[in-house]
This record gives structure tokens, C-alpha cells and sequence, in this order.
């Protein structure tokens, strides 16, 4: 089983800064099935990033995905007050075909 | 568009069986590609996924959870069930239903907490 950790557990920044978040698998993930999702408290998950680095329909592009094998990255290059929530890394593959990181929160500094 | 949506009861007692069930549109479970999961989270934590279907009718589950779940699927009704044996107050979450093409989950549920409590 594919175990995704996650780092930090929770990033403190204020608005406008950029935030870095690290998805790191315990054994490698197909790019293609390596994606983000964004939730805010009281509502489900929303997709960010699918493949690794492709933006879901709708998502600005101040949301950037990358990395391959076992270490990936989701980079918001300047945040806005909406993306102040818990991020989450999540793998398709093998038995069991479906694993979510334990997330990161984002929260204003 | 697609929507799903879940139902079921909003508690339960220790011991008892969990019956939700996902009611999608937008989609057809019988289309290749297709897949429907379920995923919970419980209060202040993290998503912990459950179950899956594909339009194939092939089934996976949790590694740990596997031995008290059920996961089938009604086409002609758009429905999705999962039964989850021996519930425990530890089972208390928010379940989640949400639509998979090729390993994204591109859709969800809007979530019903359940909770375990005598």
C-alpha cells in the first residue's frame, strides 16, 4: 500500500505570500495519478490538480502542481484570503487503488 | 453536470450495520472510465477513503476496513450502496460519495455525518 506523507502539517503565511506544500509517497506514484484538492471547513474537497501538475477546470493559475516518482509539490504563488483551508495529496494506483496524505493546513499568519 | 448525492441514517447504534446510499446524475456507471467511492472523515480530521466501484462492477476496499464493508452498485437507478458491518463510535465521520474518472475524484458528495452513539 502507498502511504502519502505530508509536510508541513500545518503553514502559517499571510496574504500575498507564497505558500509550498510537500507530498512525499513511500513508493512511486505514476504522475498521472497524483492529484490536489483544497477543502474548506463545513464543505467537501475540491480538485485542484490532477496529473501532478494540470489545473482542474475553474482553478486560477496561482495554483501550481509538480513532481514525479515519489516527491511532489502544489505551490500557491500568492495567496489570497480564499486559500486560507486544509490541502490534501491523493494517489490512484495498485491495491488499494485509492490514498490520501494526512493534509496541510494553511493558516493566516 | 454531474451531483451525487448521499443518504442514510444520521446515527446509529454500536454493533449495527451502516447502510448509505450515493444517488448520482451526469453520469452513467456503465460508461468505461467511470467509478463511484466512498470516503469518510471524521470531525477535525484527515479523508480516509473506503471503497470504490468501476463500470465494470470490479470492487476495491480499505485495507483495514475491508472485511466490514460492502460496496454495490444499481445502474438503471443511478445508485451506489455501501454497508458497513459492526459500527463503532469511532466510525463516527462525514461519508463522502464522489465520481472517479481515471483516478481523479472529479466530483462530490456533499457529505452526511453519521454518527455512532447508543
Amino acid at each position: 500500500e502507498i502511504v502519502l506523507t505530508q509536510s508541513p502539517g500545518t503553514l502559517s503565511l499571510s496574504p500575498g505570500e507564497r505558500a509550498t506544500l510537500s507530498c512525499r509517497a513511500s513508493q512511486s506514484v505514476s504522475s498521472s495519478y497524483l492529484a490536489w484538492y483544497q477543502q474548506k471547513p463545513g464543505q467537501a474537497p475540491r480538485l485542484l490538480i490532477y496529473g501532478a501538475s494540470s489545473r482542474a477546470t475553474g482553478i486560477p493559475d496561482r495554483f501550481s502542481g509538480s513532481g514525479s516518482g515519489t516527491d511532489f509539490t502544489l505551490t500557491i504563488s500568492r495567496l489570497e484570503p480564499e486559500d486560507f483551508a486544509v490541502y490534501y495529496c491523493q494517489q490512484y494506483g495498485s491495491s488499494p487503488p485509492i490514498t490520501f496524505g494526512p493534509g496541510t493546513k494553511v493558516d493566516i499568519k | 453536470q454531474v451531483t451525487l448525492r448521499e443518504s442514510g441514517p444520521a446515527l446509529v447504534k454500536p454493533t449495527q450495520t451502516l447502510t448509505l446510499t450515493c444517488t448520482f446524475s451526469g453520469f452513467s456507471l456503465s460508461t468505461s472510465g467511470m467509478c463511484v467511492s466512498w470516503i469518510r472523515q471524521p470531525p477535525g480530521k484527515a479523508l480516509e477513503w473506503l471503497a470504490l466501484i468501476d463500470w465494470d462492477d470490479d470492487k476495491y476496499y480499505s485495507t483495514s476496513l475491508k472485511t466490514r464493508l460492502t460496496i454495490s452498485k444499481d445502474t438503471s437507478k443511478n445508485q451506489v450502496v455501501l454497508t458497513m458491518t459492526n459500527m463503532d463510535p469511532v466510525d463516527t465521520a462525514t461519508y463522502y460519495c464522489a465520481h472517479l474518472v481515471r483516478g481523479v475524484i472529479s466530483h462530490w458528495g456533499q457529505g452526511t455525518l453519521v454518527t455512532v452513539s447508543s
